[in-house]
């Protein structure tokens, strides 16, 4: 069984489209974050959520808005599409805070055309 | 500034041969972890060193951590094809919530 999942894998879309990525997790961990992977490797934090609380918001713009309908899910919806949120974004789960082991799904590549 | 940074950008060896890979950090740290991450996934946790202590092994992997040099160094012995990846150090920080990531290290094990 897959320990921390994405889908969809692959996401093309135009300029100005709302688009959803899901993230699941089966570790049981209390922790889940989204990470974003820009074309030089380089990885963020975008948001961390703690038992279905927000703990870490980096500063993301706002068109992007996590959603923790319970802490094994955490979803990253995005509004208005934007040329320069092409990336691969990653979910990811912890046992305990912040600064432990992380457990990365397979991560999403976004591209906006 | 990133707070962990990995050198080199990139290396080359020969099946058969060791790698090292060193990171530097600028804060006090909790704990530091490496990851690797294949072409095309994602990254899958190395190993975890503490600021307590100095050196870690799993199978062929060894790291080091010198805290009064920020630094930490990651070796892989006997290289395999299979190693080539990036590998990416990450520092959890004494007091803060998150961890930060390096720019990686790209290994290319030539068979």
């Amino acid at each position: 069984d897959t320990a921390v999942s994405q889908t969809p894998k692959y996401l093309v879309t135009q300029m100005g489209n709302d688009k959803s990525i899901k993230c699941e997790q089966n570790l049981g961990h209390d922790t889940m974050y989204w990470y974003k992977q820009d074309s030089k490797k380089f990885l963020k934090i975008m948001f961390s959520y703690n038992n279905k609380e927000l703990i870490i918001n980096e500063t993301v713009p706002n068109r992007f808005s996590p959603k923790s309908p319970d802490k094994a899910h955490l979803n990253l919806h995005i509004n208005s599409l934007e040329l320069g949120d092409s990336a691969v974004y990653f979910c990811a789960s912890s046992q305990e805070g912040s600064t432990d082991t992380q457990y990365f799904g397979p991560g999403t590549r976004l591209t906006v055309l | 500034s990133q707070q962990g940074e990995e050198d080199p950008q990139a290396l080359s060896i020969q099946e058969g041969e060791n790698a090292t890979m060193n990171c530097s950090y600028k804060t006090s740290i909790n704990n530091l972890q490496w990851y690797r991450q294949n072409s095309g996934r994602g990254l899958v946790h190395l190993i975890l060193i503490r600021s307590n202590e100095r050196e870690k092994h799993s199978g062929r992997l060894r790291v080091t951590l010198d805290t009064s040099k920020k630094s930490s160094s990651l070796l892989i012995t006997a290289s395999r094809a299979a190693d080539t990846a990036s590998y990416f150090c990450a520092t959890g920080p004494l007091s803060g919530s998150r961890l930060t990531f390096g720019e990686g290290t790209q290994l290319t094990v030539n068979p």
